[in-house]
């Protein structure tokens, strides 16, 4: 079946500084990923939208220079947290979807991110 | 409103007994429905996928789903601790690509 790597799991970092998060398909190519926030106890967020060679569409209120997104091939998409602050400390979760049309996601393990 | 409502919970039920799940929907444009189960901090995995009315049986997990009345259900049978997770509801319509709607998903806890 269809795998999506995380990683990392959870990484801890200190306030101002960057942290970069990948999300890989493992056995079959993901025109289409998708990446979350989950905050305790409460439902996925959707962040955004990330498109194999081109730019990842944002939902309403995420920032971009923020949350900088790149999917540079078919089987990687990456989440960068610039300047984080301790607010930004939350759960991120990738998905990734199939071919065009497919209406299935699988999704990755997630990341915790703590932000200190 | 939301587009898709989904009780929290906690739903709270002894070893053996069917968990009923729902949810119910505004837009009559979602045609595909998913439930996902998610474990503490782990990513969600599907469950169950359909797209049309009626009744899908897998194992001990029945999905269900009414159009007409905007409402889906999840049932599981003979409940086990290792099922205590959040379930969430996942909605599509057609022309959306990948994009799913998301409830806010029911923690479901299975007492031995």
């Amino acid at each position: 079946g269809a795998v999506v790597s995380q990683h990392p799991s959870w990484v801890i970092c200190k306030s101002g500084t960057s942290v970069k998060i990948e999300c890989r398909s493992l056995d079959f190519q993901a025109t289409t990923m998708f990446w979350y926030r989950q905050f305790p106890k409460q439902s996925l967020m959707l962040m955004a939208t990330s498109n194999e060679g081109s730019k990842a569409t944002y939902e309403q209120g995420v920032e971009k220079d923020k949350f900088l997104i790149n999917h540079a091939s078919l089987t990687l998409s990456t989440l960068t947290v610039t300047s984080a602050h301790p607010e930004d400390s939350s759960f991120y979760i990738c998905s990734a979807g199939g071919r065009a049309g497919a209406n299935v996601l699988t999704f990755g393990a997630g990341s915790r991110l703590t932000v200190l | 409103q939301k587009e898709v409502e989904q009780d929290p919970g906690p739903l709270s039920v002894p070893e053996g007994a069917i968990v009923s799940l729902n949810c119910t929907y505004s837009n009559s444009a979602f045609q595909y429905f998913m439930w996902y189960r998610q474990y503490s901090r782990k990513g969600p995995e599907l469950l169950m996928y359909t797209y049309s009315s009626g009744n899908k049986e897998d194992g001990r997990f029945t999905a269900q789903v009414d159009k007409s009345s905007k409402y889906i259900s999840l049932f599981i049978r003979d409940s086990q601790p290792s099922d205590s997770a959040t379930y969430l509801c996942a909605l599509k319509p057609p022309a959306a690509g990948n994009k799913l709607t998301f409830g806010g998903g029911t923690r479901v806890l299975v007492k031995p």
